[in-house]
This record gives structure tokens, sequence and C-alpha cells, in this order.
């Protein structure tokens, strides 16, 4: 596609509900990061995945927390038994993996899910 | 860990100039820039490399003092469209940006 698609834009959870969030990156990009963003902070790295091995997931803040991509294309992050302040803006980025490891590699944004659990 | 950014927050008038700093305690190997403008995606501005080699925005420029672990983001003559939230995203080698603080850019006209 032409660009990171996201959805739900927007979810609203009751605590303890389970919720998914799906990614559909950029056709033809091999890495994909998913970010959590508080209202006024910067974004948060979660997770990572080259095609369809996650190769990072240090950022995830729980066990509650699971992030898929079966298939190396669409992502799904899920959170489980969800807590209020789980509440924040996840975002997908998608990029080509022009140079493994040199930092050099742009990533481009969805518009996110702006998750509020009550 | 997460990188320092200065100012926290600057209004201008259309056509000034500023300066936004980023500081890192860890050395970096590159240093992307990004503007988020409210409720929407951050947006790719600019990249600085080890070595010099930049990728980026005609009408912005930045340095990367690897020695200091510091980069800045200058923006001259600003317009109206430059408001946003800026953040820096240091690499440290491996895959993923670690995202700065943030400094929120007002211009008025």
């Amino acid at each position: 596609g032409a660009g990171v698609s996201q959805s739900p834009r927007y979810k609203v959870a009751k605590r303890g509900q389970d919720v998914a969030l799906r990614c559909d990156p950029i056709s033809g990009h091999v890495s994909l990061f998913w970010y959590q963003q508080a209202l006024g902070q910067g974004p948060e790295f979660l997770t990572y995945f080259q095609n369809e091995a996650q190769l990072d997931k240090s950022g995830l803040p729980s066990d509650r927390f699971f992030a898929e991509r079966p298939e190396g294309s669409v992502s799904t992050l899920k959170i489980q038994r969800t807590q209020q302040e789980d509440s924040a803006v996840y975002l997908c980025a998608s990029s080509l993996r022009e140079g493994f490891g040199t930092g050099a590699n742009v990533l481009t944004f969805g518009a996110g899910s702006r998750l509020t659990v009550l | 860990q997460q990188p320092v950014q200065s100012p926290q927050a600057v209004i201008l008038r259309e056509g000034e100039d500023a300066v936004i700093n980023c500081s890192s305690s860890k050395a970096l190997y590159s240093v992307h820039w990004y503007r988020q403008k409210h409720g929407e995606a951050p947006v790719f501005l600019m990249i600085l490399l080890k070595g010099g080699e930049q990728k980026g925005h005609e009408k912005i420029s930045a340095s990367f003092n690897e020695k200091k672990q510091q980069s800045s983001l200058y923006l001259t003559a600003s317009q109206l469209s430059y408001s946003g939230t800026y953040f820096c995203g240091p690499n440290f080698g491996n895959e993923k940006l670690t995202f700065g603080t943030g400094t929120r850019l007002t211009i008025i006209p």
C-alpha cells in the first residue's frame, strides 16, 4: 500500500479485556516496529520484526503484551487483560532495511491506534 | 538512556530561526529527526550518519557531534507549517531508534 495502515484508529476497552491492534506495513518493507506513545511523551520502543522473525522484544512492558507477524507482512499487537496504564497511542512503523546495523533505515509511521482503558 | 532534548518548548514568530538540541548518554551510531503534528504520525525529516553522510530535508539542516554524543537541528526562516513536536531518534548500532523527550515548536504569524 501507499503508507502504513493501522486499525482500529481508536479503541476503548474495559479494564481486563483483551485487545488486538493491527498494522499493515508498506509493501516490501522488511522491518516492522511497534512503539508506545503516552500523552505528551516520545514514542517508546516495544518490539521489532525482520520479516516474520521477532528479533527484539525487549520493550514489551509485561507478558500481557504479545506481537506477531506470521507471514512477514501484517502484524498484530495483542494486549491481554488490559490495565489503565496501557492507555496510549500504539504506533507501527516499517522500513526497507537498506543497511543492516548502520542505523540508516528511515521509518515510515502509521497514524497509530489510540487505546483508552476505562 | 532516553536522549534529552532542549528546549522543551519554543514559540517563534514566522521567519525566525530555531535550534533544537539532542543529547545522549550513550555513543551514537546515527541520529534521526522526526516531526509529529498533533494526532498524526511522526514524519521523517533528517538522518545524520557516522562519518558525516546526511539524508534529509532541503529546508532544514542538522549537525552531529559523535564525540559529544549530541545532535542539533536547525530550522531557518520558520514557516507556520513547521509547528509540531520534534523528536530526535538516536540509533545505538542496532535496528531500533530510541526517541528523545521531544521539543514542542509553535510558530505564530
